[in-house]
């Protein structure tokens, strides 16, 4: 089975942009969380998706947004770039109703200058 | 206020030690799940163990147990036989139920070092 894949690994916008973030599930997960991690931090959730609907969201702006296609990839959208949105963001996937944790991927440096 | 909190920042042991790793949580919710994930300096996040807030027993994988201590709200992480590979962060996490879904939550994490 293939893990969760992000993609680009490494990213540098200038402040006011915008900006996607793409990340495919591990097979079989049907639910998808996104998080900020700033250095020396822990990961701050951003929101979770589940079925292609948003069914949790945490201290973010309506600036970060996200969809969830039907194949369970995703993407992660931030518009109007500040330059504390410079992070690493982690896709993290899961099968809804199990406890077990998320599988993550290796994340996506973002850096706005 | 729904917080994961990790009061050791740094920790030191000798390979082939036990360690414990602290957790407290704080939630007036009945149902919350608990998780501890290794971060390595390679950035992704790896998932060790999970603790039902209905479990009754600790919950073991392998090398890693989880002290569980409802009434002082605490989820200790336990690493017996440390190995050097473990050197790296360690985040607890608390998973609570929001409307309609639910969302983690994680600690600022405690960074292990393994000496040899």
């Amino acid at each position: 089975e293939t893990g969760v894949t992000q993609s680009p690994t490494h990213l540098i916008k200038t402040r006011g942009q915008q900006v996607t973030l793409r990340c495919s599930s591990q097979s079989g997960h049907n639910t998808v969380s996104w998080y900020q991690q700033a250095l020396g931090q822990g990961p701050q959730f951003i929101f979770q998706y589940y079925r292609e609907e948003e069914n949790g969201r945490g201290n973010f702006p309506p600036r970060f947004s996200g969809l969830q296609f039907p194949n369970y990839s995703s993407e992660l959208n931030v518009n109007a770039l500040e330059l504390d949105d410079s992070a690493l963001y982690l896709c993290a996937s899961s099968l809804a109703g199990k406890n077990y944790g998320y599988t993550f991927g290796s994340g996506t440096r973002l850096t706005v200058v | 206020a729904q917080k994961i909190t990790q009061t050791q920042p740094g920790m030191f042991v000798q390979e082939k030690e036990a360690v414990t790793l602290d957790c407290t949580y704080d939630t007036s919710d009945p149902s919350y799940g608990l998780f501890w994930y290794k971060q390595p300096s390679s950035g992704e996040m790896i998932f060790l163990i999970y603790q039902g807030s209905y479990d009754q027993q600790n919950a073991t994988e392998g090398r890693y147990s989880l002290n569980f201590q409802k009434a002082r709200k605490s989820a200790n992480l336990v690493i017996s036989a440390s190995q050097l590979g473990d050197s790296a962060m360690y985040f607890c996490a608390m998973r609570v139920i929001l409307t309609g879904g639910f969302k983690t939550i994680f600690g600022a994490g405690t960074r292990l070092f393994v000496k040899a």
